[in-house]
């Protein structure tokens, strides 16, 4: 079995700020990992996800994550946030040899003018 | 294009009534998932599917049936609702196994009081 760790409930920020959100992993086999935002009153949408090859992925919107084996994290960054980003943000693992993905806690990010 | 989509968006219940969430898919994908959320507790898994007639237990199933008669319809069916079961329901679909990206509906707030 897999799980996740988001280190961080709530980050409030400035606009044109950069933000990083923080993720971390366990699991005992292979993973794919995930990140997706959810804007208020909305179902969730995929930002980014690793499956294999170069451990930075770029996703939508001006993110980028960074996969670490060795510190099995997933950290998710911007480097210049708008009012627009405001959502909360989840980390989601699944074992390469299984289907079902676990979710993080959720970090909810405030931008601030 | 509709994708997932999930009714009613919002419900009350008295304890020990039933009721049925819907959750319908226009894309053709195999791969059906309903999950809840709760503050602070991110998306748990309650059932989860892989095709018409096969359905399966997630993490958090108990107080909760499914079924799955064809493609595009996976509903979700409470028979004695509880004050636990106060949540954010969200149906989620996916075209492959790996489930690498997963499309999610808009969500039913449902209560029970």
């Amino acid at each position: 079995a897999q799980s996740v760790t988001q280190l961080d409930s709530q980050v409030p920020v400035f606009e044109e700020a950069p933000v990083e959100l923080r993720c971390n992993y366990s699991s005992s086999v292979s993973v794919y990992l995930f990140w997706y935002v959810q804007y208020p009153n909305q179902g969730l949408q995929l930002l980014l996800k690793y499956l294999s090859g170069s451990t930075l992925v770029k996703g939508i919107n001006g993110f980028e994550a960074e996969f670490n084996k060795s510190q099995t994290s997933f950290h998710l960054r911007k480097p210049s946030v708008h009012i627009s980003d405001t959502a909360e943000y989840f980390c989601a693992v699944r074992s390469t040899n299984d289907y079902k993905l676990s979710f993080g806690a959720g970090t909810t990010v405030t931008v601030r003018a | 294009n509709a994708g997932v989509t999930q009714t009613p968006k919002f419900r009350i219940l008295k304890i020990g009534q039933s009721m049925t969430l819907q959750c319908a898919q226009d894309m053709n994908h195999n791969y059906m998932y309903w999950y809840r959320q709760d503050p602070g507790m991110g998306l748990k898994l309650i059932y989860y599917s892989v095709g018409a007639g096969i359905t399966d237990k997630g993490e958090v199933p108990n107080g909760y049936n499914v079924s799955r008669s064809t493609t595009e319809d996976f509903p979700l069916r409470l028979e004695l609702a509880a004050p636990s079961q106060t949540s954010v329901y969200f149906c989620a679909s996916s075209y492959d196994r790996r489930g690498e990206k997963l499309f999610f509906g808009s969500g039913t707030q449902l209560s029970v009081l």
